[in-house]
């Protein structure tokens, strides 16, 4: 079954370290974005791709980096810089711009 | 005014209700609409995509008054496994999607 798949489910990140994010995506799908679910909030976007070597900042990408070197895969990198990582983190992805987008399941990063 | 505005509920309703939404939006450019559902600390689920002005799948319809600015989800003969937050997306332009924060549903039995 096609699908988009985030791994791990949960992060507990030490302060100062930087921790990586996976989203790989078989859909064949050209866009995919990172959004930041907080609670009793909407999500909030923090970077997107197009297309392979390409990426966008969204409305909240400091603290965060991210790559794109293969369709099915992006990367999401929270930093030290970030200093309020906790939350739930979305991946999506869609066939292009306008269509619906499709969601992983997640990952809940937490600050131990 | 927030660029989506949805009433955050919990709409508290009996089974076999019939139950409706309303989410607002702000840019009267804004191109394409959706509906998603999502469970309690769960992923969102695509559950209907508004273009033109409506949209109906099974016991779910959805329209778009475009010049209210206003996009609706109608329940009709709710079940208990309805319960849950029904987020209303606007699609902008340059793969910019508005969430709204959700709309709660608690169907009782």
């Amino acid at each position: 079954d096609g699908g988009i798949t985030q791994s791990p489910k949960y992060l507990f990140r030490k302060e100062g370290q930087n921790v990586t994010l996976s989203c790989e995506q078989n859909l064949n799908h050209d866009a995919m974005y990172w959004y930041r679910q907080d609670p009793g909030q909407g999500l909030r976007l923090i970077y997107y791709s197009q297309i392979v070597n390409d990426f966008q900042k969204g409305d909240i990408a400091e603290g965060y980096s991210v790559s794109r070197e293969k369709k099915e895969s992006f990367p999401l990198t929270v930093t030290s810089a970030q200093k309020n990582p906790t939350a739930f983190y979305l991946c999506a992805s869609s066939i292009v711009r306008d269509q619906p987008q499709h969601f992983g399941d997640g990952t809940r990063l937490s600050i131990l | 005014r927030k660029e989506v505005e949805q009433d955050p509920g919990p709409f508290n309703v009996p089974e076999g209700a019939t139950v409706a939404f309303n989410c607002t939006y702000s840019n009267s450019a804004s191109q394409s609409f959706f509906w998603y559902r999502q469970d309690c600390r769960k992923e969102p689920k695509l559950l209907m995509s508004v273009y033109s002005s409506g949209n109906e799948d099974g016991r779910f319809t959805a329209q778009l008054n475009r010049a209210s600015q206003y996009i609706s989800l109608l329940i009709r003969d709710s079940k208990l496994s309805d319960s849950a937050t029904y987020l209303c997306v606007v699609y902008s332009g340059t793969y910019k999607y508005i969430f709204g924060t959700g709309t709660r549903l608690k169907v009782l039995a």
